[in-house]
């Protein structure tokens, strides 16, 4: 257990539909990670938050993903008009000095 | 941007044996290098890292070694076993906004056959 907790674990949904994730650090911790992986690939950076601010956004995040930290301690990840090219894991991390480390992560399915 | 490359995209090793990862990065600012196993299903955890000012580390069958004037680094597995099979990543980063925002190399596929 890394302290980490992500709902869904999975989701189907429709192409269209929106979707939202969360992430719930076990602790508290002021660094928070947003990353999607596709198959065959690393984790690829999408967005961080120190604490309810987020601080850097991948180009990645089109328009239609939008993340929030409202309170400094879980997170959201929303994509709204989901396309087939969402399809992935989104995976939360927190980071501890220059260390992160992940959740379990939610697999997304856009059919 | 960052890229890092990584090879091979697989590797198949007899129980025992070494094996070697290793990654090239573009970004000479990049001075953090971690490595992270992801089991099949998993999530990835950090397995080791390496900070740009030490050129190697070792922590029992798994070393690391960084050459900064190449832009490479290398993760070395001693006398691997089946339970080392796993993908492994490396990644490269440095100090954007407070944090360290890694760039993931693609993985290579570790298989170690009993």
């Amino acid at each position: 257990d890394t302290g980490v907790s992500q709902d869904p674990r999975h989701k189907i949904t429709k192409r269209g539909q929106n979707v939202t994730f969360r992430c719930d650090p076990i602790s508290e911790h002021n660094r928070l990670y947003w990353y999607r992986q596709t198959l065959g690939q690393g984790p690829e950076f999408l967005t961080y938050f120190q604490n309810e601010a987020q601080l850097e956004k991948s180009r990645l995040l089109s328009d239609r993903f939008s993340a929030e930290r409202p309170k400094g301690s879980f997170s959201t990840l929303e994509i709204q008009r989901t396309e087939q090219g969402d399809s992935a894991m989104y995976l939360c991390a927190f980071g501890e000095n220059n260390e992160q480390f992940f959740g379990p992560g939610t697999r997304l399915t856009v059919l | 941007g960052e890229n890092v490359e990584q090879h091979p995209s697989t590797l198949s090793v007899q129980e025992g044996d070494s094996a070697v990862i290793k990654c090239t990065y573009s970004d000479s600012a990049s001075n953090y290098f971690p490595w992270y196993k992801q089991e099949l299903g998993k999530r990835p955890q950090l397995i080791i890292d390496i900070r740009s000012n030490v050129g190697e580390k070792k922590d029992q069958r798994i070393a690391v070694t960084l050459n900064k004037t190449a832009k490479h680094f290398s993760l070395h597995i001693t006398e691997t076993q089946p339970e080392d099979s796993a993908v492994y990543f490396c990644a490269a980063s440095k100090a954007s906004g407070g944090s360290y925002i890694p760039t993931f190399g693609r993985g290579t596929s570790l298989i170690v056959h009993p």
